[in-house]
C-alpha cells in the first residue's frame, strides 16, 4: 500500500517561500505523476500541480508564476517550493499520486503564512 | 477554463436514505475524465469514482457515478453512518490539467 507523508515548515512569514516535501513509502515512484493539492480552513480543493517521475512538471495557471515542484527518485521524495507566500496561501497542503485523478493521498499538513 | 458547479450545497438526509448529487460543468467534459472523491472533517479526501463511472478499489457498490458531456451525478443507494461528509467532483486530463467543484456537504437530517 502507497503511504506518503508531507514534511515542513508549519510557519511561514509573508513574502518568503512555502517549501514542502513528500516522501513516499509502499511502492516505486517510476511512471507515475506526483500532485500537490491544497485546501484553505474551511474551503474547497485547489490543485497545484504536478511532477512526472522524469521530473516533467503541469502547474495551475494562476500559481504558475511562483510554483516549482521536482521530484527525486532516489530519495523518493517530490517537493514544492511557494515563492512570495501571502496570508491567501494559507492552507492545509495535501501531497498525492496521480497527475489526473488521484489514489493515494497523505494526510496533509496545515501551512500559516503569518508574521 | 471549465467551471465545475456542485448542488446542492448541503443535502440534509438519514441513514437509509438515497442521496443524489450534481456536477455540472460549464464545458463538455472530455472523456468524460470525472472523478469523484469524499472527503470526511480532517481526513485527506478519498477517491470514489473515476471516468465518471468506475468505482475505486475498494468503494463499495452503493455507490455509483454516471453522467457524460457536462452533467454528471453521484448517487449513494443507501446512506451509511459513514458516508456524512463532503463530496468533490473533479475534472482532469484537459487544459488545465485540473479542476474541482465547490463540494456538497451530506449531513444527517
Amino acid at each position: 500500500q502507497v503511504q506518503l507523508q508531507e514534511s515542513g515548515p508549519g510557519l511561514v512569514k509573508p513574502s518568503e517561500t512555502l517549501s514542502l516535501t513528500c516522501t513516499v513509502s509502499g511502492g516505486s515512484m517510476s511512471s507515475f505523476y506526483w500532485s500537490w493539492i491544497r485546501q484553505p480552513p474551511g474551503k474547497g480543493l485547489e490543485w497545484i500541480g504536478y511532477v512526472f517521475y522524469s521530473g516533467s512538471t503541469n502547474y495551475n495557471s494562476s500559481l504558475k508564476s511562483r510554483v516549482t515542484i521536482s521530484v527525486d527518485t532516489s530519495k523518493n521524495q517530490f517537493s514544492l517550493d511557494l515563492s512570495s507566500a501571502t496570508a491567501a496561501d494559507t492552507a492545509v497542503y495535501f501531497c498525492a499520486r496521480g497527475g489526473w485523478y488521484v489514489d493515494f493521498w497523505g494526510r496533509g499538513t496545515l501551512v500559516t503564512v503569518s508574521s | 477554463e471549465i467551471v465545475l458547479t456542485q448542488s446542492p450545497g448541503t443535502l440534509s438526509l438519514s441513514p437509509g436514505e438515497r442521496a443524489t448529487l450534481s456536477c455540472r460543468a460549464s464545458q463538455s467534459v472530455s472523456n468524460n475524465y470525472l472523478a469523484w472523491y469524499q472527503q470526511r472533517p480532517g481526513q485527506a479526501p478519498r477517491l470514489l469514482i473515476y471516468d465518471a463511472s468506475r468505482r475505486a478499489t475498494g468503494i463499495p457498490d452503493r455507490f455509483s457515478g454516471s453522467g457524460s458531456g457536462t452533467d454528471f451525478t453521484l448517487t449513494i443507494s443507501r446512506l451509511e453512518p459513514d458516508d456524512f461528509a463532503v463530496y468533490y467532483c473533479q475534472r482532469y486530463g484537459g487544459s488545465p490539467p485540473s479542476t474541482f467543484g465547490g463540494g456538497t456537504k451530506v449531513e444527517i437530517k
